[in-house]
């Protein structure tokens, strides 16, 4: 059971350029997300899909973009690379029904110079 | 602003002792409360969670204590050990507006033999 995966697990960008990061979940859950981990600022919210053709804004959309393929896939895309973007990305899902928790990929370490 | 505070930062403990980690909300809405463990180099995954309905939950050495009238939580482990070095999250969820999940900026403990 591979819960939720990721690509790529590492990647060096050059400030400008553009990537996607994948990610997709095997769990059949509703909800899926991707979050920023940055030193002393925990886990922080980029953008998330409460559900099949939804999107929403999290506490920090600003640079990025995502798509909700379809219910297993939820992609992270940077336009124009900024160094300010260099962080840990997590992708993860959750069911959405009362009381289930979330379950978070492996991670994506993301530099930009 | 940070939905989630949680406290300390970090944390160094001995072996054989209890280590607390404190967490406190301001909103309302938040209906469950899910701790994660996160190994360096993963993904968090979840420890324990707890709704608002309950007190306290137990499960082996790791208790959550919840007072809801002062909106606060707390991670109990109790007879820590060196494998339990790691980093821990506390996190609220708000199902009503997309079942987003708040994070904590996250506890660094590290037990010492």
């Amino acid at each position: 059971n591979a819960g939720v995966t990721q690509t790529p697990k590492f990647q060096v960008l050059k400030t400008g350029q553009s990537m996607t990061l994948q990610c997709a979940q095997d769990m059949n859950h509703n909800s899926m997300y991707w979050y920023r981990q940055d030193p002393g600022m925990g886990l922080r919210l980029i953008y998330y899909s409460a559900s099949e053709g939804t999107t929403d804004k999290g506490e920090v959309p600003n640079g990025y973009n995502v798509s909700r393929l379809n219910k297993r896939e939820f992609s992270l895309r940077l336009e124009s690379a900024a160094p300010s973007q260099t962080s840990v990305y997590f992708c993860a899902s959750s069911s959405g029904t009362s009381g289930n928790t979330i379950y978070f990929g492996e991670g994506s370490w993301l530099t930009v110079v | 602003q940070q939905q989630v505070k949680q406290s300390p930062q970090s944390l160094i403990v001995q072996k054989g002792g209890i280590s607390i980690i404190n967490c406190a909300y301001e909103n309302t809405a938040f209906d469950y409360f899910p701790w994660y463990q996160q190994f360096p180099g993963k993904g968090p995954a979840l420890l324990i969670a707890i709704r608002p309905d309950v007190s306290e939950k137990k499960e082996g050495r790791f208790t959550i204590s919840f007072n809801k009238s002062a909106k606060q939580f707390s991670l109990h482990i109790m007879d820590s050990q060196p494998g339990d070095s790691a980093t821990y999250f506390c996190a609220a969820r708000m199902q009503n507006t997309g079942n987003q999940f708040y994070f904590g900026t996250g506890t660094s403990l590290t037990v010492i033999p």
